[in-house]
Parts: C-alpha cells; structure tokens; sequence
C-alpha cells in the first residue's frame, strides 16, 4: 500500500525549533519529488517546500524561507522539514505529498499523508 | 507569484445535479493546473491534473476543462460522496492554490 506518514508535530513556544518527518512506503521513494503543504485551521491549503528526487532542486514559500529546511534521506525512505524561528502563525496541519514526477520544480501531488498538526504558542 | 481564484466561494446543491466551479488564475499557467478533494478531518485527494487529465480511481462523473487562465471542474450528476471542499492548484510556476469551494448539500 502506497503510504505516507508523518510525524514530529506538537506544542511549540514561539521563537523555538520543531523537526517534522515524513516516511514514505509502498512506492520507489527516490524516482519522486517530495513537498510539504500546510493547512491552517478552517483555512485552505499553503505549499510549505519541496525537493527533487536527487536533492538537487529545493524550493520554499516566502512565507518561510531562511527559517525552514527541506531534506531527505533516500537510504531511508524519509523526508524531512526543519523548522526554525517558529511564529504564532506557522500554526497549521503540515501534510507531506509525493509529487507525480522527479523534479522540481514538478507536478502535481497524488499521495498525500494524513498531516501532523504543529502549534505554536507560548 | 501566481494567484488562483475559485468561485463560487460556496455551492449549494442537491444529488443528482450539475455542478461547475471555476477556478481563475492571475497570469497564465497553460495547462498545468490539478483539482483536489477533500472531506472534513481528511488529506486532500488528486482529482484532476493538467487541466483535464482524470486521476486513476477517480469516477468518471469528474471533469475538468480550460488553458490559459480560465479553468473549470464539473461533476456530472453529484453524488452524496461528493459534498466536500474543492480546490485548484497551479504548477506552472511553484504550487499555489485556490482558496477552496464548498459544496453542501442543498
């Protein structure tokens, strides 16, 4: 079964750090681009960052560059997100998606995780 | 930076309708534009992508048409399975989605 599950979310102080996981199954984790969107309670969905199949190409939303940091672990079929410097209003559920090609900047998202819920307050 | 605009905002409407949500965006993405679904407490699931090309598994009552700027999706003859939240999602440039349509049971 073609899964994603994520996981490291929490109760944060504003100003502190939180490190979210994603683990990938039932697919071949490194021939595809990976992203994390985010979704803040009753309101729509928010494209966080993604990374191509090789690392090679990375990307982040204004939103939160130089604060967040996308990487993966091939080896270990993992995707990751740093989050740094947090704010009240980095409050949301974070999902990770598979994107259907390798690169980025790429398609689509066809698996997406059930999200890992992330607040942050003091 | 790309913005998607979708409307109506809310659609009310009763089994067995037609249903059509339009989804704009502020420049053009060609074709490289997907449709979402989701259900309350639930991940987004893939409908659509570029523009008109129906995801395996998804009913064949889902539709999506447009290029350029103007884009819709329309479900056929709607289903209970079918109230949920709607939303558009451009790839031409990043990822940026729609705000979501709601559509609820008339």
């Amino acid at each position: 079964e073609v899964q994603l599950v994520e996981s490291g979310g929490g109760l944060v102080q504003p100003g502190r750090s939180l490190r979210l996981s994603c683990a990938a199954s039932g697919f071949t984790f490194d021939d595809y681009a990976m992203h994390w969107v985010r979704q803040a309670p009753g309101k729509g969905l928010e494209w966080v960052s993604g990374i191509s199949w090789n690392s090679g190409s990375i990307g982040y939303a204004d939103s939160v560059k130089g604060r967040f940091t996308i990487s993966r672990d091939n080896a270990k079929n993992s995707l990751y997100l740093q989050m740094n410097s947090l704010r009240a209003e980095d409050t949301a559920l974070y999902y990770c998606a598979k994107d259907m090609g390798p690169l980025f900047p790429g398609s689509a998202f066809d698996i997406w995780g059930q999200g890992t819920m992330v607040t942050v307050s003091s | 930076d790309i913005q998607m605009t979708q409307s109506p905002s809310t659609l009310s409407a009763s089994v067995g309708d037609r249903v059509t949500i339009t989804c704009r965006a502020s420049q053009s993405i060609s074709s490289w534009l997907a449709w979402y679904q989701q259900k309350p407490g639930k991940a987004p699931k893939l409908l659509i992508y570029k523009a008109s090309s129906l995801e395996s598994g998804v009913p064949s009552r889902f539709s999506g048409s447009g290029s350029g700027t103007e884009f819709t999706l329309t479900i056929s003859s709607l289903q209970p399975d079918d109230f949920a939240t709607y939303y558009c999602q451009q790839y031409n440039s990043f990822w940026t989605f729609g705000q979501g349509t709601k559509v609820e049971i008339k």
